[in-house]
């Protein structure tokens, strides 16, 4: 099973970048990387998936070095609502028992202040 | 429908009552889930069923009983609950393959959890 470590915690003010990163030293050839976001009481809600090099889509990036074993989810431009847990989760998503069960690690609550 | 809908959203019960959380997506997905999540911690991963048969129970008590009737749904059977097992119960769906290399994305989608009270 592919471990993951990110800090526990990180603060930042509204406008600014937020960067964080994830370390998996440890995944497999077929493993993803995946980020979701998750506000108190909530189900966790997916933010961005990657396999390799840089992914992007409307809420952030991901990037992946060549070596897959960390990668660095970055959020523009933060807003208040961007207060959250942030989860790197790695594995592949299916149901199969020889599959990698997707264990979620501490996450990173992301404080973002006016 | 790109949602998981799980109910109900809260649940408060006896420590002999017998009750059931539901689970259900319509997005064809063959593996369903269910995890467990305490207070400022993150979610347990409980059980896991592909094709609706369980493939994984990572030794859950017994008396959580889960169910896959058809694809679309998902059901945890509470019975003797202890107040330790007051949590949020989170129901997860995703694709049962994955060809290595597809383009595409490829995770769960959780649904919005049942707050769940022993008393």
């Amino acid at each position: 099973l592919a471990k993951t470590t990110q800090p526990i915690s990180m603060d930042s003010y509204e406008g600014q970048e937020v960067n964080i990163t994830c370390s998996h030293n440890n995944i497999a050839t077929n493993d993803y990387i995946t980020w979701y976001q998750q506000f108190p009481s909530q189900g966790p809600r997916f933010i961005i998936q990657g396999y390799k090099t840089k992914v992007t889509n409307e809420v952030a990036s991901l990037f992946i070095p060549a070596d897959r074993k960390s990668s660095t989810l970055s959020l523009p431009r933060v807003s208040l609502s961007d207060t959250a847990v942030y989860y790197c989760l790695v594995g592949v998503f299916t149901g199969y028992s020889s599959a990698s069960k997707i264990i979620f690690g501490s996450g990173t609550r992301l404080s973002i202040r006016p | 429908d790109t949602e998981v809908t799980q109910t109900p959203k809260h649940l408060v019960m006896g420590m002999t009552n017998k009750k059931s959380l539901k689970c259900e997506q319509h997005m064809g997905h063959r593996a369903m889930y269910w995890y467990k999540q305490k207070a400022k911690k993150p979610p347990e991963l409980m059980f896991v069923y592909s094709y609706e048969k369980l493939s994984i129970n990572e030794s859950v008590p017994s008396r959580f009983s889960p169910e896959c009737p058809n694809s679309s749904l998902l059901n945890l059977h509470l019975h003797a609950l202890q107040p330790e097992d007051s949590a949020l119960y989170l129901c997860a769906s995703s694709q049962a393959k994955i060809k290595l290399g597809a383009t595409g994305t490829y995770g769960y989608t959780f649904g919005s959890g049942t707050r769940l009270t022993v008393v």
